[in-house]
């Protein structure tokens, strides 16, 4: 089946830690996005990728970084700039443009400082 | 920025009864798109309808749109048990990003 594989489902962190969270894709989608979910709210957008080798900085993009080596791969690391990283974090792709065309999520990673 | 806003913010509805979420949004769009979310899970797309088209239906689910109001409407008929979860609207104000509401949060009790 196709779809988004986002692991871990769970992940802590420590002060002063960066943690990466991985986003696989096999829907052969060009579009990959992050964003952040906190309790009660909508999604916030904090990267996206058009493109291999290209991103962009979404709406709250500090104390992330991400990178965009393979089509099918969109990891996003959680800097120690990032003082409040306790989040429901998703992936999405889609086949264009993100704004044009649905959205396939991944089932997300809840990041917790330890 | 959060351009859509659904309302309201939660609605507790019987099996078997029609659910309607509201969504208002501030600018113009391109489309407007319509996701529930399970509890502890990603998000799942449920329909599109673009700013030229009134309103679409997909099995239990309509959807309006009004560009004038700049609103939209997810009507889901004869709920089930099931349809329990959180409902968003989300707008394309240009081709590459979706902005998303903060959701309204459905209870169907059986």
């Amino acid at each position: 089946d196709g779809g988004i594989t986002q692991s871990p489902k769970y992940l802590f962190r420590k002060e002063g830690q960066n943690v990466t969270l991985s986003c696989e894709q096999n829907l052969n989608h060009d579009a990959m996005y992050w964003y952040r979910q906190d309790p009660g709210q909508g999604l916030r957008l904090i990267y996206y990728s058009q493109i291999v080798n290209d991103f962009q900085k979404g709406d709250i993009a500090e104390g992330y970084s991400v990178s965009r080596e393979k089509k099918e791969s969109f990891p996003l690391t959680v800097t120690s700039a990032q003082k409040n990283p306790t989040a429901f974090y998703l992936c999405a792709s889609s086949r264009g443009q993100g704004g044009n065309q649905p959205q396939h999520f991944g089932d997300g990673t809840r990041l917790s400082i330890l | 920025s959060q351009q859509g806003e659904e309302d309201p913010q939660a609605l507790s509805i019987q099996e078997g009864e029609n659910a309607t979420m509201n969504c208002s949004y501030k600018t113009s769009i391109n489309n407007l798109q319509w996701y529930r979310q399970n509890s502890g899970r990603g998000l799942v797309h449920l329909i599109l309808i673009r700013s030229n088209e009134r309103e679409k239906h997909s099995g239990r689910l309509r959807v309006t749109l009004d560009t004038s109001k700049k609103s939209s409407s997810l009507l889901i008929t004869a709920s089930r048990a099931a349809d329990t979860a959180s409902y968003f609207c989300a707008t394309a104000q240009n081709p590459n990003k979706l902005v998303f509401g903060a959701g309204t949060i459905l209870r169907v009790k059986s």
